[in-house]
């Protein structure tokens, strides 16, 4: 069964470095998605991507954060400075539709920032 | 806008009944309901669109009030593996998710 991967599944950084963290949407798949969830909190909506540009973004995707597909397979969150607050796990979702298709999620990556 | 969800939590044994809803104050055109088990990814239960029909999965099942901007999930003698936390999402461009109700079912 197919099913969105992504990489890697935990990782700690210093306060102020960059990460990156991938996924690998499902491949016929054609809008894109990242989430944060704050342990024990709820599932919050980051950014939206479509036909390569960002469809929609929520107030927490502010500059430091950054989406992008630049190869056609993967889809990548950037977080350039990191701060404390952005420790959470992060997920990605892939769907075929828009609004009215089923969200296939990642397993997430928990970002740690120390 | 976030949809609310309540009750915020639900503590049931096998066999018993439970209606989670979901109320949002922005016009709805569809409602998702998605399952997270604890340290997992949500996944996907159903979706209601307007005008359509009441779908079910299992024992689960959900209403669509339009009219009202309300979802209700119900399910129905409980198992041990619908524990997990229960979220409602609604949005057009993007899926926004509800406040989230954990649910635990005890033996």
């Amino acid at each position: 069964e197919p099913e969105v991967t992504q990489t890697p599944s935990h990782q700690v950084t210093q306060m102020g470095q960059e990460v990156i963290l991938r996924c690998v949407p499902i491949s016929n798949h054609l809008y894109f998605y990242w989430y944060r969830q704050i342990l024990g909190q709820k599932v919050e909506f980051l950014v939206s991507f479509y036909n390569n540009e960002i469809s929609e973004k929520s107030e927490i995707f502010d500059d430091q954060f950054s989406v992008e597909r630049p190869d056609g397979s993967n889809f990548t969150l950037k977080i350039r400075s990191t701060k404390l607050e952005d420790s959470a796990m992060y997920f990605c979702a892939s769907s075929v539709t828009a609004n009215t298709g089923e969200l296939f999620f990642g397993e997430g990556s928990r970002l740690t920032v120390l | 806008q976030q949809p609310v969800q309540s009750p915020q939590a639900v503590i049931l044994r096998e066999g018993e009944d439970a209606v989670i809803n979901c109320s949002s104050s922005k016009a709805l055109y569809s409602v998702h309901w998605y399952r997270q088990k604890h340290g997992e990814a949500p996944v996907f239960l159903m979706i209601l669109l307007k005008g359509g029909e009441q779908k079910g999965h299992e024992k689960i099942s959900a209403s669509f009030n339009e009219k009202k901007q309300q979802s209700s999930l119900y399910l129905t003698a409980s198992q041990l593996s619908y524990s997990g936390t229960y979220f409602c999402g609604t949005g057009l461009d993007k899926l926004i998710f509800g406040t989230g109700t954990r649910l635990q079912v005890f033996p």
